[in-house]
């Protein structure tokens, strides 16, 4: 069995400062996490995705994640928010079974205040 | 990257008529494709998965003779969700996984906003 919570279903930051955004995970396999970002409406765009390599993953914009194994969490961060990073943000975990069922989590609504 | 499409975007239809919305992976080859719908400021749920050539399957709570799927090829899954009703209104969103490269990764469409009068 597989299950990600995200911590916060509203972040409100200030434009320039740091960006947290928390995602917990527990899986019975080695997971693979991903996190995707959507504007309103439009679909998903993969901003980063941790498959068992280095621990601290890079994505594009600026974010960036650390897979942190015995804290089971794979939090999102980005030093400066810029406006055009408010979003909703979703953290997904999958693993690397025959059946690759996909489980999002609650998502995480990011506010930049100007 | 890999790319998938949605067609239609966006679709407005009465109650009682039935929808079709097409999903295809336009660079890859994709042997699996999932469904999910998407409820206002709600998480996505997964609707289904379809491989190509066989029957698709759904999750819990889903009726599989209310949205019909079709994978006929490689590159295309259809959702058909049949007779339509209000509370059928929602996001519909795709996504398709490829036949090499990244094995967990899945490519989203952009969704198709279907809206039953």
């Amino acid at each position: 069995a597989q299950s990600v919570t995200q911590l916060d279903s509203h972040v409100s930051v200030s434009e320039g400062t740091p960006v947290l955004l928390r995602c917990n995970y527990s899986s019975s396999y080695s997971p693979s996490l991903f996190w995707y970002v959507q504007h309103p409406n439009k679909g998903l765009q993969l901003l980063l995705k941790y498959t068992s390599a280095a621990t601290l993953v890079k994505g594009i914009n600026g974010f960036e994640a650390e897979f942190k194994k015995s804290e089971t969490s794979f939090h999102l961060t980005k030093p400066s928010a810029h406006m055009s990073d408010a979003a909703e943000y979703f953290c997904v975990v999958t693993y690397s079974g025959g059946y690759q069922k996909v489980t999002f989590g609650t998502g995480t609504k990011l506010q930049v205040i100007p | 990257g890999a790319v998938v499409s949605q067609h239609p975007s966006r679709v407005i239809c009465k109650s009682g008529t039935s929808v079709k919305i097409e999903c295809r992976s336009l660079d890859f080859q994709a042997t699996t494709m999932f469904w999910y719908r998407q409820f206002p400021k709600q998480s996505l749920m997964l609707m289904a998965t379809s491989n190509e050539g066989s029957k698709a399957t759904y999750e819990q709570g889903v009726e599989k003779d209310k949205f019909l799927i079709n994978h006929a090829s490689l590159t295309l899954s259809t959702l058909t969700v049949t007779s339509a009703h209000p509370e059928d209104s929602s996001f519909y969103i795709c996504s398709a996984r490829g036949t090499s490269g990244s094995y967990n990764e899945q490519f989203f469409g952009p969704g198709t906003r279907l809206t039953v009068l």
